[in-house]
C-alpha cells in the first residue's frame, strides 16, 4: 500500500506571495491533518479535514487555509507569506481521525508524508 | 492547553548501550500516546499506546504507558548507529486529528 505523498517537496517563495501544498493520503484513509515543523516550535497542528470538512483548527492566523477533495486528497494554502512561515509542512493521514466515535482511539494513529520544505525569502 | 514534555532533549551513547527516553503529557480527554522516529525526513510511526495496550515491543524497541503518572518511556536496547535520530512523543485526545508533540529527544549513537 502506497504511503502518504506530498508535493512539491521543496519550494522557495518571496514575502507576500502565496503557496499551495498538496497531500494525498494512504488509500482508504479519510482524515488528513496538517502540521508545521520549525526548529523553535517543533511540530504544531494546523488543521484537520475529514470528508471534505474542516473539523479542527490549530492556533494559526487566517492566512493558513486548506481544503479536502472527494478523493480525500488535501491542499493547504498560505497567503501573504512571511519570513516566519519558512518551515517543513507535514501532512498525516489516518483512518478516521480522533473524535467521539467508537473508533476514536484508532483514529489517532497518524502516518506522515515526506513533507514540503518551504523557504520564504 | 495540551502539553507534552520529553527528556532528555539530547543523548549521546555508544553502540551497544541501552537508552530510555521519557515523555510526560497533559492532554484533555487523553486517548493515545504515540512515538515517532524522525531522521532527515518525515516522522516514522513506531508505537501507539492506549488504555487497551499499555505496552508495545518491536525488536530492540519497547514502550510503556503509565496512565497514572501521565507518562511513557521508550527503551532502545543494544543501540546501533542507525538508531541515531530525533524521537518524538505525541499525545492525542478526542480533538479531531490533533496530536500534540513534545520537543523531541535527539539521540546520537557513536560506533
Amino acid at each position: 500500500k502506497a504511503g502518504v505523498t506530498q508535493t512539491p517537496r521543496y519550494l522557495i517563495k518571496t514575502r507576500g506571495q502565496q503557496v499551495t501544498l498538496s497531500c494525498s493520503p494512504i488509500s482508504g484513509h479519510r482524515s488528513v491533518s496538517w502540521y508545521q515543523q520549525t526548529p523553535g516550535q517543533g511540530l504544531q497542528f494546523l488543521f484537520e479535514y475529514f470528508s471534505e470538512t474542516q473539523r479542527n483548527k490549530g492556533n494559526f492566523p487566517g492566512r493558513f487555509s486548506g481544503r479536502q477533495f472527494s478523493n480525500s486528497r488535501s491542499e493547504m494554502n498560505v497567503s501573504t507569506l512571511e519570513l516566519g512561515d519558512s518551515a517543513l509542512y507535514l501532512c498525516a493521514s489516518s483512518l478516521q481521525g480522533a473524535g467521539l466515535n467508537p473508533w476514536g482511539w484508532k483514529g489517532n494513529e497518524q502516518f506522515f508524508g515526506p513533507g514540503t520544505r518551504l523557504t520564504v525569502l | 492547553e495540551d502539553k507534552v514534555v520529553q527528556s532528555p532533549l539530547s543523548l549521546v551513547v555508544h553502540e551497544g548501550d541501552t537508552v530510555t527516553l521519557n515523555c510526560s503529557y497533559e492532554v484533555t480527554n487523553f486517548r493515545s500516546l504515540l512515538w515517532y522516529k524522525q531522521e532527515k525526513k518525515a516522522p516514522t510511526f513506531l508505537f501507539m499506546l492506549t488504555s487497551s495496550g499499555i505496552e508495545k515491543k518491536s525488536g530492540r524497541l519497547s514502550s510503556i504507558l503509565d496512565k497514572k503518572e501521565l507518562s511513557s518511556i521508550l527503551n532502545i536496547t543494544a543501540t546501533q548507529t542507525g538508531d541515531s535520530a530525533i524521537y518524538l512523543c505525541a499525545a492525542g485526545g478526542t480533538s479531531y486529528g490533533k496530536l500534540t508533540f513534545g520537543q523531541g529527544t535527539i539521540l546520537t549513537v557513536h560506533p
